[in-house]
């Protein structure tokens, strides 16, 4: 069965400072993974999307990694700012469904809380 | 904003009520999805329609019923609802089904009393 593990479930950290988000799966065969940002009261975002060859995307202060051997991915979060307090939610697409949304596996999300 | 609206925002029900979820996406896409996120769970995917026929349902409970008269428009028709089913209802759209990103519209948060 196809999952993806969240770590830490919640996390709190001051202003400034950086931070990493961690997201195991066991989906196969792999397709791509999305990283989204869900602020509270709204729906999810896409901040990177990643496939089998990349190893590292950035869109601005978030930088995500993938490593398709071991299966993991983090989301690395720099110089954090009080807005980037919200869920994060890694998404997993396997390629049976052409990368469709019967083939999206979800994370539960991180809830990020930065602390002025 | 991403181009994706639902209203209502918020909606608190009875379990022998009637109500409709409506989404409204203006980016011209084709494909256009309901997920039910709950606390503490990841978001569930309950249906999806692309160019208009439904191609996706995901078990889900006949008391929800969708209905997509155009690609723009998609509603969730509820009733006889259970308290089990409060929870955030979000509306995505993306071009194609496929592998497409898909666009987040706010949500709508249900309580069922």
């Amino acid at each position: 069965k196809n999952q993806v593990e969240q770590s830490p479930q919640s996390l709190i950290i001051l202003e400034g400072k950086n931070c990493t988000l961690q997201c195991n799966y066991t989906v196969s065969p792999f397709s791509n993974l999305r990283w989204y940002k869900q602020d509270t009261g709204r729906g999810p975002v896409s901040l990177t999307i990643m496939t089998f060859s990349e190893n590292t995307k950035s869109n601005g202060r978030y930088t995500a990694t993938l490593d398709a051997d071991t299966k993991q991915s983090s989301l690395h979060i720099t110089a954090s700012q009080l807005s980037d307090s919200a869920s994060y939610i890694c998404v997993v697409s396997d390629e049976y469904s052409g990368g469709g949304a019967d083939g999206l596996t979800f994370g539960k999300g991180t809830h990020l809380i930065i602390q002025p | 904003e991403t181009g994706v609206t639902q209203t209502p925002r918020h909606l608190v029900m009875g379990m022998t009520n009637k109500k409709s979820l409506k989404c409204e996406q203006h980016l011209g896409h084709n494909a256009m999805y309901w997920y039910k996120q709950s606390a503490k769970k990841p978001l569930e995917l309950m249906f999806v329609y692309n160019f208009k026929e439904q191609t996706e349902n995901n078990s889900v409970p006949s008391r929800f019923s969708p209905e997509c008269p155009n690609s723009s428009h998609l509603f969730l028709h509820l009733h006889t609802l259970q308290p089990e089913d409060s929870a955030l209802y979000l509306c995505a759209s993306s071009p194609e089904t496929g592998r497409h990103e898909q666009y987040f519209g706010p949500g709508t948060r249900l309580t069922v009393t």
